[in-house]
């Protein structure tokens, strides 16, 4: 079956750093690929998406390129800020009838320090 | 626009207590879920609700029902709760139209607690 993998975590850097959070999944044909972000106490939230391969998502300043001989969606940022602190999930998306199935990563807790 | 709304944020149950979590959209979305979040294993779905009528389960439904009320709420109920079911649950909205995808909205979250 689907499955998605993400480095463990916690991730600690300093306000300015880069950023990259690796993910790679196992699927056959072709899913979409998506990262969420969940801040301290709240729901997930969509950051950005790619639906086919060499899709690259982008919101507010991350990045994630969809690599299909890799089978990865690795999360990157160029300049991350405290605000950032949050756990941040990988998955995939597959189609059920008429209702998308998400799976997804463990999810990795990013620590941004001034 | 409240988005998806959850009841209650908190909830403390006795091993065998039976309770319902409370799950509404107000974005017409047709498709529900109810997802499951422990430490150290993301999120895996417990039931989805393709469109107002219909049920299924998902990876981990075990222990739980779901009511698709009508097109804006979707239950999750524990008829008799143990202490596995400590957990934070999430319920979730899309829209699929055609084979056109929608994001999932969240909503804040359950926590629960069985002792």
């Amino acid at each position: 079956g689907d499955s998605v993998t993400q480095m463990e975590g916690p991730v600690t850097l300093s306000e300015e750093a880069f950023l990259t959070i690796n993910c790679t999944y196992t699927a056959t044909g072709y899913p979409s690929l998506f990262w969420y972000v969940q801040y301290p106490g709240e729901g997930l939230q969509l950051l950005l998406k790619a639906t086919k391969a060499d899709d690259k998502g982008s919101n507010k300043g991350f990045e994630a390129t969809y690599r299909k001989e890799t089978t990865s969606f690795h999360l990157e940022k160029g300049s991350v800020q405290v605000s950032d602190s949050a756990v941040y999930f990988c998955a995939l998306r597959r189609f059920s009838g008429t209702a998308s199935k998400l799976t997804f990563g463990t999810g990795t807790r990013l620590q941004v320090t001034l | 626009n409240a988005g998806v709304t959850q009841t209650p944020k908190f909830q403390v149950l006795k091993t065998g207590q039976s309770m319902t979590l409370q799950c509404a959209q107000d974005m017409n979305h047709n498709s529900m879920y109810w997802y499951r979040q422990d430490p150290g294993m993301g999120l895996r779905l417990i039931y989805y609700s393709a469109s107002e009528g219909t049920t299924d389960k998902g990876e981990v439904p075990n222990g739980y029902n779901v009511s698709r009320l009508n097109k804006r709420e979707f239950s999750l109920r524990l008829e008799s709760a143990a202490p596995s079911q400590t957990s934070v649950y999430f319920c979730a909205s899309s829209e699929v139209q055609g084979a056109t995808y929608n994001e999932q909205f969240f909503g804040p979250g359950t926590r629960l607690t069985v002792l």
